[in-house]
């Protein structure tokens, strides 16, 4: 069964710091990954995916995610940290057959920038 | 281009009554997902529609919910009698085909059982 693993529920980090946030993901199957941010009262939003092509992947606000099938990760990263990144990020895998669609959720990382 | 949309944003009830959860997908998209997220836990899939057809329940926790699509339009999640641990923000997401790899997702409904 496929599940994501997202380490550190909540992590701070100074404005124009290095954000990583991490996740790993348990497949047997070559996997197809996403990241996604929630702002506060918002709906999830898609920052980025993964799907096979190239693994180093880019997404929205200057975020990107390297895929490392050896590792089984696929951690988010930006370089410079911006007040308005504070919110909650999500790492999910699409899972394999069933409904060809539903996602599987890691338990979201909380991510605090401080002035 | 509306976004999904989710009535009511919070709801708070008592131990047996019951609720009726609305979402409104992004207009022509054929597939709708419920999701759900328990406090301090990962978010769920409970189930997809395509169309008004349930493509897969699977993950609805029990015969207390229930879920429809009318017309293959606006969906509905209702939970009959709700229990305490229902509570949780319950998420609705739509995309025009299974096969997109995007899924376009409301604010959520905040529910809460007393």
């Amino acid at each position: 069964a496929q599940s994501v693993t997202q380490l550190g529920s909540h992590v701070s980090v100074s404005e124009g710091a290095l954000v990583l946030l991490r996740c790993n993901y348990s497949s047997s199957v070559p996997p197809y990954l996403f990241w996604y941010v929630q702002y506060p009262n918002q709906g999830l939003q898609l920052l980025l995916k993964y799907t096979s092509a190239a693994t180093l992947v880019k997404g929205i606000n200057g975020f990107e995610a390297e895929f490392k099938k050896s590792e089984t990760s696929f951690h988010l990263t930006k370089p410079s940290a911006h007040m308005s990144d504070a919110a909650e990020y999500f790492c999910a895998v699409r899972e394999y057959g069933g409904s060809q669609g539903n996602l599987i959720f890691g338990k979201g990382t909380k991510l605090s920038v401080k002035p | 281009e509306a976004g999904v949309t989710q009535f009511p944003s919070h709801s708070v009830i008592e131990k047996g009554q019951t609720v009726t959860l609305r979402c409104d997908p992004i207009s022509g998209h054929d597939n709708l997902y419920w999701y759900r997220r328990v406090m301090g836990k990962e978010i769920k899939f409970l189930l997809h529609f395509v169309k008004e057809s349930k493509q897969d329940e699977s993950g609805m926790p029990n015969n207390r919910f229930l879920a429809e699509r009318t017309g293959g339009t606006y969906s509905t999640l209702k939970v009959q009698p709700a229990e305490l641990e229902d509570s949780g923000v319950y998420f609705c997401a739509s995309s025009h085909t299974a096969g997109d790899y995007e899924q376009y997702f409301g604010p959520g409904t905040r529910l809460t059982v007393t």
